[in-house]
């Protein structure tokens, strides 16, 4: 079945710094998804991607889906407080609705 | 506003002893999924209804079942609770494919 690999497992940060995190697909993927999680909250959805090579910015984070649509990242600039959590990718296959998610980055910041 | 409401927010049972969680949703959207969420790791999909059509995952163990009377509610049922079912449950809704709207969860504790 569609696995979905996520590193790393944990980042911690300095306030300011930028940090990436990456998601991988066994499989090619028809759309990826991105929440976020906060510490004792649950996930909410961040951002969709479908097309092959296409790239979204919310204010500072990045997102880029591979153009083979096999691979996707968050970028976050100047990192703050407000940034703590976990962060998940999921991938679509395409023949269902059903999202694969990957292990999530937890993210750390020290001030 | 429109939303995804899990009821309730904690729930405490005894080892052994049926217990229901619930889910409502005010969006419309056609499927309801759930999932546990154990500390640190990513939500795993137990179950899901595609309209009134149920699908379980191969690896849910028998212990857990669901009900979906309307378009709006569904219900997850643990008939047996065994120390290792205690976690976080997650309800969500989508359109098909479209992005996830995750309820706040039901945090599960079996004493």
């Amino acid at each position: 079945g569609q696995q979905v690999m996520q590193i790393p497992q944990y980042q911690h940060v300095q306030e300011g710094e930028d940090f990436t995190t990456y998601c991988n697909s066994s499989t090619t993927l028809s759309n990826i998804q991105w929440y976020k999680q906060r510490p004792g909250g649950h996930p909410v959805f961040l951002i969709q991607l479908v097309k092959s090579g296409e790239v979204k910015k919310q204010k500072r984070l990045t997102f880029q889906f591979g153009e083979a649509k096999k691979n996707s990242s968050l970028h976050i600039t100047a990192t703050q407080t407000t940034d703590v959590g976990t962060y998940f990718c999921a991938g679509g296959s395409g023949n269902d609705y059903k999202l694969s998610f990957g292990a999530g980055t937890t993210v750390t910041v020290r001030a | 506003d429109a939303m995804v409401i899990q009821n309730p927010r904690y729930q405490v049972t005894q080892f052994g002893k049926p217990v229901t969680l619930s889910c409502s949703q005010t969006l419309n959207h056609n499927v309801m999924y759930w999932y546990q969420q154990k500390s640190s790791q990513a939500p795993k999909l137990l179950f899901h209804y595609y309209d009134k059509d149920f699908n379980n995952e191969a690896d849910t163990p028998d212990n857990f079942q669901s009900r979906r009377p309307n378009t709006s509610f569904c219900f997850l049922d643990i008939r047996s609770p065994g120390l290792g079912d205690a976690a976080m449950y997650l309800c969500a809704t989508s359109r098909d494919s479209t992005r996830y709207t995750f309820g706040s969860g039901t945090r599960l504790t079996v004493v």
